[in-house]
């Protein structure tokens, strides 16, 4: 099966710029998930859809990152303005069904690397 | 609020020698557990879970893991390490009431040399 995709695999903006990732998740899942990675720490969730609706946004930072997943399938991240640090790995990852339960893991991405200068 | 500790966050070895990462966490109730390998320049991949039943579980490529209730812990293991198993390692946590969400902790960066 084909994997999650992301886009791009890498960025470098100033700060107070915006920036948008894409997700397209495989085909089937229900759950998406964006995770932040920042260096030398694990990834933290941003956010998980199940199909087109919020199920947890609570370590988002509303003041400048927005994402939607319109029709419950790709999904986009948005950070407008950038700060120096939103410098991170973003994750995009899916499962089938909500939130790793035994038959349903999480697929990741392999990310996009944000540089805000 | 739920944490997870991973101790070493560099580990370098030597091919052959035996491998033990630590990971404990903070949460008393009922937890599945997880480790996840990112290998250089590919996604985060799952290397074993925990949900129920026998504490030590196997997963891909020789590693297992065992989960110790009284130490809050899920140690991952190997007998002996080969230099393709260089890469992130990282603990992970769910808890298994209310809202489910997967808790990653800080990772353990292993190199193994040839």
């Amino acid at each position: 099966e084909a994997g999650v995709a992301q886009s791009p695999r890498y960025k470098i903006i100033e700060k107070r710029q915006s920036v948008a990732f894409w997700c397209n998740p495989i085909s089937g899942h229900a759950t998406l998930y964006w995770y932040q990675q920042i260096l030398g720490q694990g990834p933290k969730l941003l956010i998980q859809f199940q199909n087109n609706g919020v199920v947890d946004d609570s370590q988002l930072p509303k003041d400048r990152f927005s994402a939607e997943r319109l029709k419950g399938v790709d999904s986009t991240l948005k950070i407008q303005p950038a700060k120096l640090e939103d410098s991170a790995v973003y994750l995009c990852a899916s499962s089938l069904g909500r939130a790793a339960t035994y038959n349903s893991p999480l697929h990741f991405g392999n990310g996009t690397r944000l540089t805000v200068t | 609020a739920q944490s997870v500790s991973q101790h070493n966050h560099h580990v370098i070895l030597s091919e052959a020698a035996s491998l033990e990462l630590g990971c404990n966490y903070s949460y008393g109730g009922t937890v599945n557990l997880f480790w996840y390998v990112q290998y250089p320049g590919q996604h985060l991949q799952l290397l074993l879970k925990y949900f129920s039943g026998d504490p030590l579980v196997k997963g891909i490529k020789g590693f297992e893991a065992e989960f110790i209730k009284s130490k809050f812990s899920f140690n991952l293991r190997k007998p002996s390490v080969q230099w393709s198993d260089t890469a992130e390692y990282f603990c992970a946590v769910r808890r298994n009431t209310g809202f489910q969400k997967l808790v990653f902790g800080t990772g353990t960066r292993l190199l193994v040399s040839p």
